[in-house]
C-alpha cells in the first residue's frame, strides 16, 4: 500500500518564476491539506482540498492556489516565487471527517 | 498568531526515564488534538491524539494527557528508547479537521 508521495523532491527556482509541486495521497483516502514547514518551524496550513473544491484555507496569500484531481491527486502552485517562499512543502491525506492526516516526505522548494 | 505553543524546543532524556513533552493552545474551538514525530527526510508521522471529551489517552509506551481548563496537553514517554530521538510537534484541530494548526516542535533526543 502506497503512502502519500510528492513530486519533485529539490526543487531551485528564481525569485517571480511559478512553482507547481505534486501529491498522490494514500490509497483510499479523499482530502488531501498542504503545508509549507520553514526552517525551525512546525507546519503552517495553507489549504485543504475535498472533491476537487478549497475547503479551507489558512494565511497565504492568492499567490499559493492548488487544485484536486478526480482521482484525490492535488497540485499546489505559487506564482511570482519570493525569497520567503523557500521551505519544505507538505502534502497530507486523510479522509474525509478524520482528524489523523499521513504525511508525504515533502518537496524541498529553494526560491534563489 | 501562534494558537499552539510548544516553548521547550528541546529536550535530553536518559533511555529507560520518562520524557514530558508539552504544549499549550489558546483556542477555545480546538476539539481535537494529535502528536506527530517527524525524524529526518521524512514527513511527520501520526503518533496519538486526544479528543477534547477527554482527559487521557494511552496506546503503550505513550500517554497524552489534556488539561482544558489550562489549555495544555502534554505527552509522556515511557520508558523513553534511543529510536523516540525526533522532533515532536503538537497540532491542535476543529471542524472535523479541516484545519489543523501546529506548534513549533520540541526535539527530543534519548541518551544511551
Amino acid at each position: 500500500d502506497a503512502g502519500v508521495t510528492q513530486s519533485p523532491t529539490h526543487l531551485i527556482k528564481t525569485r517571480g518564476q511559478q512553482v507547481t509541486l505534486r501529491c498522490s495521497p494514500k490509497s483510499g483516502h479523499d482530502t488531501v491539506s498542504w503545508y509549507q514547514q520553514a526552517l525551525g518551524q512546525g507546519p503552517q496550513f495553507i489549504f485543504q482540498y475535498y472533491e476537487e473544491e478549497e475547503r479551507q484555507r489558512g494565511n497565504f496569500p492568492d499567490r499559493f492556489s492548488g487544485h484536486q484531481f478526480p482521482n484525490y491527486s492535488s497540485e499546489l502552485n505559487v506564482n511570482a516565487l519570493l525569497l520567503g517562499d523557500s521551505a519544505l512543502y507538505l502534502c497530507a491525506s486523510s479522509l474525509a471527517g478524520v482528524y489523523e492526516q499521513y504525511f508525504g516526505p515533502g518537496t524541498r522548494l529553494t526560491v534563489t | 498568531d501562534q494558537q499552539v505553543k510548544q516553548n521547550s524546543p528541546s529536550l535530553s532524556v536518559q533511555e529507560g526515564r520518562i520524557s514530558i513533552l508539552n504544549c499549550d493552545y489558546t483556542n477555545s474551538m480546538f476539539d481535537y488534538f494529535l502528536w506527530y514525530k517527524k525524524y529526518p527526510a521524512e514527513g511527520p508521522t501520526f503518533l496519538i491524539s486526544i479528543s477534547s471529551i477527554k482527559d487521557k489517552n494511552e496506546d503503550g509506551r505513550f500517554t497524552v494527557f489534556l488539561n482544558k481548563s489550562a489549555k495544555h496537553l502534554s505527552l509522556h514517554i515511557v520508558p523513553s528508547q534511543p529510536g523516540d530521538s525526533a522532533v515532536y510537534f503538537c497540532a491542535a484541530s476543529a471542524l472535523g479537521g479541516f484545519k489543523t494548526i501546529f506548534g513549533a516542535g520540541t526535539r527530543l533526543f534519548v541518551k544511551a
